[in-house]
Formats: structure tokens, sequence, C-alpha cells
């Protein structure tokens, strides 16, 4: 069945240091690709999507482009910040289906 | 707008004993769903609710897990009797279409589950 496989964590870095999280995915179609991102007490939020393959989506300062060739969705942010720290979720979505999510990766940025 | 909202935020219960858990959707959103997140583990769907009727109950673990959503208005999940196993951070979400891309797809921040 579809799956989807993202890094481990927990990932620490410094404030203003460069994040990568890799997702990568398994599915039979051509599913939607998302973040959700899970801020301390607070409820999941949608990060940002893409839809269709070379789709890039992004939102504040993150960015994740859908590799059809490599079934990749990885996460990147050119400078974090502390109140970046949160856990994030790599999930896909077909028709007829519900959210696939990863294992999420928790994310701890130091000032 | 109010957001989804779950209760209790935790709840710590023993072995064999009973436990609801409620979450309120967001308000006109006719699509509700539960979600599960075992400690390390991914979040994996438990059930769809569209109204009152159950769309799709595909990743209920077993009979122990018994959702209802009377009126179509606000859902409850009851674990009787609970395992250790079933330890973990359930989730509610909702939304208007229940279709498409899950664009509009609320969650709330999930009600802990301590089962020792």
């Amino acid at each position: 069945g579809d799956s989807v496989t993202q890094m481990e964590g927990p990932v620490t870095l410094s404030e203003e240091a460069f994040l990568t999280i890799n997702c990568t995915y398994t599915a039979t179609g051509y599913p939607s690709l998302f973040w959700y991102v899970q801020y301390p007490g607070e409820g999941l939020q949608l990060l940002l999507k893409a839809t269709k393959a070379d789709d890039k989506g992004s939102n504040k300062g993150f960015e994740a482009t859908y590799r059809k060739e490599t079934t990749s969705f990885h996460l990147e942010k050119g400078s974090v910040q502390v109140s970046d720290s949160a856990v994030y979720f790599c999930a896909l979505w077909q028709a007829g289906t519900a959210l696939i999510f990863g294992k999420g990766t928790t994310l701890s940025v130091s000032s | 707008e109010a957001g989804v909202t779950q209760f209790p935020s935790h709840s710590v219960i023993e072995k064999g004993q009973t436990v609801t858990l409620r979450c309120d959707p967001i308000s006109g959103h006719d699509n509700l769903y539960w979600y599960r997140r075992v400690m390390g583990k991914e979040i994996k769907f438990l059930l769809h609710f569209v109204k009152e009727s159950k769309q799709d109950e595909s990743g209920m673990p077993n009979n122990r897990f018994l959702a209802e959503r009377t009126g179509g208005t606000y859902s409850t999940l009851k674990v009787q009797p609970a395992e250790l196993e079933d330890s973990g951070v359930y989730f509610c979400a909702s939304s208007q279409d229940g279709g498409g891309t899950n664009e509009k797809l609320f969650f709330g921040s999930g009600t802990q589950l301590s089962v020792l």
C-alpha cells in the first residue's frame, strides 16, 4: 500500500542554519503531497502542499518540490528560527483515501 | 471562528478501564475524522464521518473502539476496555467538503492518552 518515509529525528540546529527534512513516498497513483507542522500544544497545521510532479509548495520560508523521478518531497528552509521548533509530518493523499502520514520529525532550534 | 476542539487534552487511565474522547468540529463541517499517533510512529487514520454516518472505518484497530457522532455534530471515541497499546495521541480533524486535496482539513490539538 501507499506509504511515507521521513528522516528520523530529532533534528537539532542553531538559529539561521539551513534545514532539510527528507521525505520519500510509495504510491500506486499520482498523489498530492503535504507537509504538516505541529507546534507545541497546538494541532496539526498544513504548512505547504504540491499536487503534481515538479510543483513547488512554499510557505513561511519553507519549500518542498514534488519529485516524481525520485518519489521525494524534501522540506527545506534557508534560515531557521527558534519559532520553527516543532514536529513536521510529511503526508500524501489520493482520491478516495485518507491522508497517509510519515512518522514525524522533531526539529529543535536553539538561539 | 472556533477551531476543532478536543477534550480532555490528557487522560491517564489503568488497563481495563474505559475512556471517552470527545471532538467538537468546526461548526458547519460535515466531515469529521479521527487519527491516532502511537509514540514514535505514523499518524494513522481511524475513521471518517460524513454528518452522522460512518463513511470509512477501515482504520479502527479492533472492536474495543467505538466512535459515534449523534446528530452529526460532535463525536466521541470510546475505548473499552483500554489496553497498554492504545496509548498515544488521538487527533480529530474536520472539513467542509471532505474531498479534493484535503487543503481545508483542520486538526484539533489532540488528546494524549496514557494507559498504565
